[in-house]
């Protein structure tokens, strides 16, 4: 069975800081990968995401993420955050149903930042 | 574009109550998901609809929950009778299918507290 690991709970970053999230996820072909952010009281936006190809994937909002499939792992990065990127991020593996792809999602990594 | 519409967007009841949620896709998004996100969890799947047939329950409780999505737009959720651990944030996505990059647009969920 898939599965997603984020290994950090609570990241804290100052604003203007560099950020990198963790992601490692377990399944047994290629995996279709995705991140989301989650804002206070909205629903989960998708910032990116990897079928396949170019395994540097460029997302919404300056973030982008790497598929290492030696390392089984697909970290979020922003060179440069902001006060604005507060907020719960998601990774997520896709398996094919029905035409359209589920995520399993992990349980998220929630971004502090301080001005 | 109108985005994925949820109502309630908070619910408070007593265990062994029942209670609906309403979901109204994104128009023309043939496939509808719901999820149920417990604090401190990633979202995890109930039910899946491609049109007004089922795809996915695999992981609804299906002795309390039921979902319908009687004329392939609309669908409610419906919980009884509700436990203590339903406590949750139900998210409501739809998509559009048949394309391998489609992507789920997520409502922005109903808050239920079973006291």
């Amino acid at each position: 069975a898939q599965s997603v690991t984020q290994p950090d709970i609570h990241i804290t970053v100052s604003e203007g800081a560099s950020l990198e999230l963790r992601c490692n996820y377990s399944y047994g072909a290629t995996p279709y990968l995705f991140w989301y952010v989650q804002s206070p009281g909205q629903g989960l936006q998708l910032l990116l995401k990897y079928f396949s190809g170019d395994t540097l994937v460029q997302g919404i909002k300056g973030f982008e993420a790497e598929f290492k499939r030696s390392q089984s792992s697909f970290n979020l990065r922003k060179p440069s955050v902001h006060w604005s990127d507060a907020a719960e991020y998601f990774c997520a593996v896709g398996h094919a149903s029905g035409g359209s792809y589920i995520p399993t999602f992990g349980r998220g990594t929630s971004l502090i930042v301080h001005p | 574009e109108a985005g994925v519409a949820q109502s309630p967007r908070y619910k408070i009841i007593e265990k062994r109550q029942s209670v609906a949620f309403w979901c109204n896709p994104i128009s023309g998004h043939a496939t509808l998901y719901w999820y149920q996100q417990i604090l401190g969890q990633g979202p995890k799947l109930l039910i899946q609809f491609q049109n007004n047939g089922v795809v996915d329950d695999s992981q609804l409780p299906k002795d309390r929950f039921s979902a319908e999505r009687l004329k392939g737009v609309d669908s409610t959720l419906k919980i009884q009778p509700a436990k203590l651990e339903d406590s949750a944030v139900y998210l409501c996505a739809s998509s559009f299918p048949g394309q391998q990059s489609e992507t789920q647009y997520f409502g922005p969920g109903t808050r239920l507290l079973v006291l």
